[in-house]
């Protein structure tokens, strides 16, 4: 039983251009979060989303920033027009329904932005 | 709103001692806290997650308590290995339907051979 997989591992992109981070849940798990962990920051909460809808948006940037979770394929992380303070280790993480419980992290992705 | 404070920032300590590490918390309507681990580049590792009607738990050489009335979480590492070392991050979901983590910023463990 795979974990929560994430890529790219590793991400480096020019200020301007676009960013997109994918993200698959473990399997039987239909719930995914997405956080970020700035430089020698906490991880701070984005988003969780169900498969085709979007639960809890209250930790997304206004702008720039959007994620979905489509009926088939991996949740996406989309940032345009990136800054340099867009650099970060963005972590995604599954469970398998709405009760709170133990969150399964992947290992990260890490966008450096030039 | 609520915040999640772990102290020391770092700790260093000689391998085989036994170590505490402290996790306090704002709001104490959590419904569960959870501790992880991440090494260096890598993702989180779940070690132990205590429900807030639940005093502690034990795994291993690793024992989490938890004091919902004064907003504390203690985890207590017993005699202690140099793969050991790794930041170690508390975390808490609010009671009440709310699935958002909120993290602590971690504690940086190194335990010297």
């Amino acid at each position: 039983n795979a974990g929560v997989m994430q890529n790219p591992r590793h991400l480096v992109r020019r200020r301007g251009q676009e960013a997109r981070l994918r993200c698959s849940p473990m399997k039987g798990h239909s719930h995914v979060y997405w956080y970020r962990q700035l430089p020698e920051e906490g991880l701070k909460f984005m988003v969780y989303l169900q498969k085709e809808n979007i639960i809890d948006e209250s930790g997304m940037p206004k702008e720039r920033f959007s994620a979905e979770f489509p009926k088939e394929g991996p949740s996406i992380l989309r940032i345009q027009q990136v800054v340099r303070g867009d650099s970060a280790a963005y972590f995604c993480a599954s469970s398998p329904n709405r009760e709170p419980g133990e969150l399964f992290f992947g290992e990260g992705s890490r966008l450096t932005v030039l | 709103k609520q915040e999640v404070t772990q102290i020391p920032a770092a700790l260093s300590v000689p391998e085989g001692e036994n170590l505490v590490l402290n996790c306090s918390f704002t709001d104490s309507a959590i419904y569960n806290l959870q501790w992880f681990r991440q090494d260096p580049g890598k993702g989180l590792t779940s070690l132990l997650l205590i429900q807030s009607s639940q005093r502690e738990q034990t795994s291993g050489r690793l024992n989490a308590s938890l004091d919902k009335s004064s907003g504390r979480s203690t985890l207590y590492i017993a005699a202690s290995q140099p793969g050991d070392s790794a930041t170690y991050l508390c975390a808490v979901i609010r009671q009440g339907g709310s699935e958002k983590l909120v993290f602590g910023k971690g504690t940086k463990l190194t335990v010297n051979p």
